[in-house]
């Protein structure tokens, strides 16, 4: 069965980092495009950037770019999400999903990790 | 970038036709046929239901389709049933910095 599987809930202090996880099963992880959504509470999906596993090209929407890291490790097929100091309004629930098997569409998604970042 | 612009709710009687507006500009929508449709239930995870313009992943219902003109695309839900109650949301690849942008979503409601 393809599928994702997204590291557990995080609650977390403004300043601190935080390192989210997305590890794919039943295809070739290297042959896909993995990317990452944010999710505000009681907002709508926000497209923040996409990493190719196979040769670890990323890519990052204007909204996002210097914000986040996008890494991914292909001797465990996961892909990562980063911060480097999280702020309150990083406060989310974020999905990866997979792209390349249709083109340009996310056929495969986790099943989201929620950030909390609250003082 | 700015997201693709969505009405924000419509709604229709179970057995009707509805249709979600997707609006972009000729760098997205206009330019190309990359037009995604997703389905999000609440506290649920999105679901694909429209790849490239009009083509349905296996195991979507043919209930669901997709379409453009010009600058617009639409998704059009016929046969309206209550499980269809949901937010639905659009993206288009655009050219701006060559990679996707999302609609602002539109919640559909089932009278």
């Amino acid at each position: 069965e393809v599928q994702l599987v997204q590291s557990g809930a995080e609650v977390k202090k403004p300043g601190e980092s935080l390192k989210i996880s997305c590890k794919a099963s039943g295809y070739s992880f290297t042959n896909y495009w993995i990317g990452w959504v944010r999710q505000m509470p009681g907002k709508g999906l926000e497209w923040m950037g996409i990493i190719y596993p196979g040769d670890s090209d990323a890519k990052y929407s204007p909204s996002f770019q210097g914000q986040v890291t996008i890494s991914a490790d292909t001797s465990s097929s996961t892909a990562y999400l980063q911060w480097s100091s999280l702020e309150a309004s990083d406060t989310a629930v974020y999905y990866c999903a997979r792209m390349g098997y249709y083109q340009n569409a996310f056929d495969i998604w986790g099943q989201g990790t929620v950030v909390t970042v609250f003082s | 970038q700015s997201a693709l612009t969505q009405p924000a709710s419509v709604s229709g009687s179970p057995g009707q036709s509805i249709t979600i507006s997707c609006t972009g500009t000729s760098s997205d929508i206009g330019g190309y046929n990359f037009v995604s449709w997703y389905q999000q239930h609440p506290g649920k995870t999105p679901k694909l239901l429209i790849y490239e313009l009009n083509n349905r992943p296996s195991g979507v219902s043919n209930r669901f389709s997709g379409s453009k003109s010009g600058n617009t695309a639409s998704l059009t839900i016929s046969g309206l049933q209550a499980e269809d109650e949901a937010d639905y949301y659009c993206s288009s690849y655009t050219n701006t910095n060559s990679l996707e942008v999302f609609g602002g979503g539109t919640k559909l409601t089932v009278l």
